[in-house]
């Protein structure tokens, strides 16, 4: 079955260091998303990318889909504390209606220093 | 508009018994996503209901089970409980944003379940 990889699991920066985390999929998607979970509470949702080489921008976060849609990133310049979380990615399997279903990546966890 | 929400936020059960779990999703969304969270298995889709029917089911047993009312609203069931059924359950709700597009999910706070 489909897979969703990303990677690094965990991630410890400096206040202020960039962050990078990267999602591979065993197969094209259709989209990608993206959502940040803080500790203790539930997934939120940040993005949602469509098209093949597709960049987004929010404020500090630039997310990536790469051109063969296998592949996303997600990069957080000069972090600060309220970034700390888990990021998630996720891609669906099928394409709308009776075969839809969202499998998620396992996260990165990342942590800042302050 | 309101978010989704989950009761009860918390539950410790037994071994060998069950347990129902509920949502109610954001009003106006019609498909309602059952997910199970664990440290070492990540996020885990259980099921999902649109319009009271299951559309999709992730690889979980039987003892698993869900329903969809006619006002959006869900639960889930669990027959017969292990300790390994223990995490975060999370309800998402969400709209058809078009064939490419999909869906985005907005979670509820989730339902902690402890099983001992």
């Amino acid at each position: 079955g489909q897979q969703v990889m990303q990677i690094p699991q965990y991630q410890h920066v400096q206040e202020g260091e960039d962050f990078t985390t990267y999602c591979n999929s065993s197969t094209t998607l259709s989209n990608i998303q993206w959502y940040k979970q803080r500790p203790g509470g539930h997934p939120v949702f940040l993005i949602q990318l469509v098209k093949s080489g597709e960049v987004k921008k929010q404020k500090r976060l630039t997310f990536q889909f790469g051109e063969a849609k296998k592949n996303s990133s997600l990069h957080i310049t000069a972090t600060q504390t309220t970034d700390v979380g888990t990021y998630f990615c996720a891609g669906p399997v099928g394409s709308g209606g009776s075969n839809y279903k969202l499998t998620f990546g396992k996260g990165t966890l990342l942590t800042v220093n302050p | 508009k309101a978010g989704v929400t989950q009761t009860p936020r918390y539950l410790i059960k037994t071994r060998g018994q069950q347990v129902t779990l509920s949502c109610s999703p954001i009003s106006g969304h019609r498909s309602v996503s059952w997910y199970q969270q664990t440290p070492g298995q990540g996020l885990q889709f259980l099921f999902e209901y649109f319009s009271e029917t299951q559309r999709n089911k992730g690889n979980f047993p039987g003892r698993f089970s869900g329903r969809q009312f006619s006002n959006s609203r869900s639960e889930m069931n669990v027959s017969t409980l292990e300790l390994g059924d223990s995490a975060l359950y999370l309800c998402a709700s969400s709209y058809y944003l078009g064939a490419r597009s999909g869906y985005e999910q907005y979670f509820g706070p989730g339902t902690r379940l402890t099983v001992t």
